[in-house]
């Protein structure tokens, strides 16, 4: 079956703009996550959700940053007023329940000008 | 914060070799999970061990667990080419959250 898909691949971006980042996480997965990563990093948690509701948001590095899930499948990660620090790789990754071996995207790679 | 810590760094070997990578953290832990990641590519899972188990094996992947020490490790054996990858391991605390700390990664480099 399908895996998770992000959706765009690449984004360029001039500071200051909005930007939404998509993903499609396998069918029937109840858990999904945002992480980001930088390079050489590994990934760094951003937000978790359970369902539709966002069980933990602690990662998010601040209000500018937002996430959501209305109908517990899709998830889309929405960035107001970027900044070039929010240039990375954002991954997203689904499971069967939270805590489960995950299954990531490729990730939507970002890069703010 | 990132709580489980790969070492090395950077791997380099000759094909047929086996990689053998570690990784330590800090707290207690339901699982354990190792991941793997080529360049521009999400993360793959590997394996889960959970606390109470001490090895896990898959095909060519061997995983151990030592709680005492808090560390992990990943044996590769007869390691090819297309092993050439970043190894990551997660920790999934025992304290109820269900998000996996990642750490930094190893990178292996596998010589043909």
């Amino acid at each position: 079956g399908a895996g998770v898909s992000q959706t765009p691949s690449n984004k360029v971006t001039e500071k200051g703009k909005y930007v939404e980042l998509r993903c499609d996480p396998i069918s029937g997965h109840t858990a999904l996550y945002w992480y980001r990563q930088s390079l050489g990093q590994g990934p760094e948690f951003l937000i978790y959700f359970q369902g539709t509701g966002a069980a933990d948001d602690s990662g998010l590095p601040n209000d500018r940053f937002f996430a959501v899930r209305p109908e517990g499948s899709v998830s889309t990660l929405k960035i107001q007023r970027t900044e070039r620090g929010d240039s990375a790789v954002y991954l997203c990754a689904s499971s069967e329940q939270g805590g489960q071996p995950q299954h990531f995207g490729d990730g939507t790679r970002l890069s703010i000008l | 914060s990132q709580q489980g810590e790969e070492d090395p760094q950077a791997l380099s070997i000759q094909e047929g070799e086996n990689a053998t990578m570690n990784c330590s953290y800090k707290t207690s832990i339901n699982n354990l999970q190792w991941y793997r990641q080529n360049s521009g590519r999400g993360l793959v899972h590997l394996i889960l061990i959970r606390s109470n188990e001490r090895e896990k094996h898959s095909g060519r992947l061997r995983v151990t667990l030592d709680t005492s020490k808090k560390s992990s490790s990943l044996l590769i054996t007869a390691s090819r080419a297309a092993d050439t990858a970043s190894y990551f391991c997660a920790t999934v605390s025992s304290g109820g959250s269900y998000i996996p700390t990642f750490g930094r990664g190893t990178s292996l480099i596998v010589h043909p």
